[in-house]
């Protein structure tokens, strides 16, 4: 079983367009996170859930929007797509807090035309 | 901004031991110093991490100077599928995880 999926692996769609990327883990863990990783490779965090609960929001446009239903799936929701959101990006989980390790997931290419 | 740095990349034979070099001169008492790697196309990979005592486990050996400014992840007998971005980062009380631009390592055959 593959502790952290997400879907689609790939997505593909127009600027102006809303589109949502979803995240599950199976690890039981508490925290949940997604990064992005740009055309220059660059990994940032973008938000972070402990329990359906938002913990850290970096300077990311509102367009992205964060959803946790429960504490396996944390889904990322982008409105009004633009061609800079074009990247990959990754969800995360962690066990605790503080210093425990993170897992990562597989990546979604997005590709904004 | 990442706290460490590393050499922008790093060629090894394969089979041969690689010692994979970090500098973190202003880490603080609390940070740890992590180690993942992010295979091609990939999501990163947790290898190691330890806070002044050396670590090992069944992938990599790190090693942390005594005044803990620098440390070096040692893969000890490299194999192809080893060839990666690895990113040594720092990580204190805070959630999030910093990563700067890594260190490109090729294991050649």
């Amino acid at each position: 079983d593959t502790a952290v999926s997400q879907t689609p692996k790939y997505l593909v769609t127009q600027m102006g367009n809303d589109k949502s990327i979803k995240c599950e883990q199976n690890l039981g863990h508490d925290t949940m996170y997604w990064y992005k990783q740009d055309s220059k490779k660059f990994l940032k965090i973008m938000f972070s859930y402990n329990n359906k609960e938002l913990i850290i929001n970096e300077t990311v446009p509102n367009r992205f929007s964060p959803k946790s239903p429960d504490k396996a799936h944390l889904n990322l929701h982008i409105n009004s797509l633009e061609l800079g959101d074009s990247a990959v990006y990754f969800c995360a989980t962690r066990r605790g807090g503080g210093t425990d390790t993170q897992y990562f997931g597989p990546g979604t290419r997005l590709t904004v035309l | 901004d990442a706290k460490t740095t590393q050499p922008p990349s790093m060629d090894c034979a394969e089979g041969r031991a690689a010692n994979l070099p970090c500098n973190h001169s202003t880490i603080s008492g609390n940070e740890y110093v992590y180690w993942y790697r992010q295979i091609h196309s990939q999501g990163p990979q947790y290898i190691i991490h330890g806070l002044k005592n050396n670590e090992t486990n069944e992938m990599a050996s790190l090693i942390i100077t005594e005044d803990r400014k620098s440390s070096t992840l040692i893969l000890p007998h490299a194999t192809l599928r080893d060839t990666a971005v690895y990113y040594c980062i720092l990580q204190g009380g805070s959630e999030k995880l910093v990563f700067g631009k890594g260190m490109k390592l090729t294991v050649n055959p």
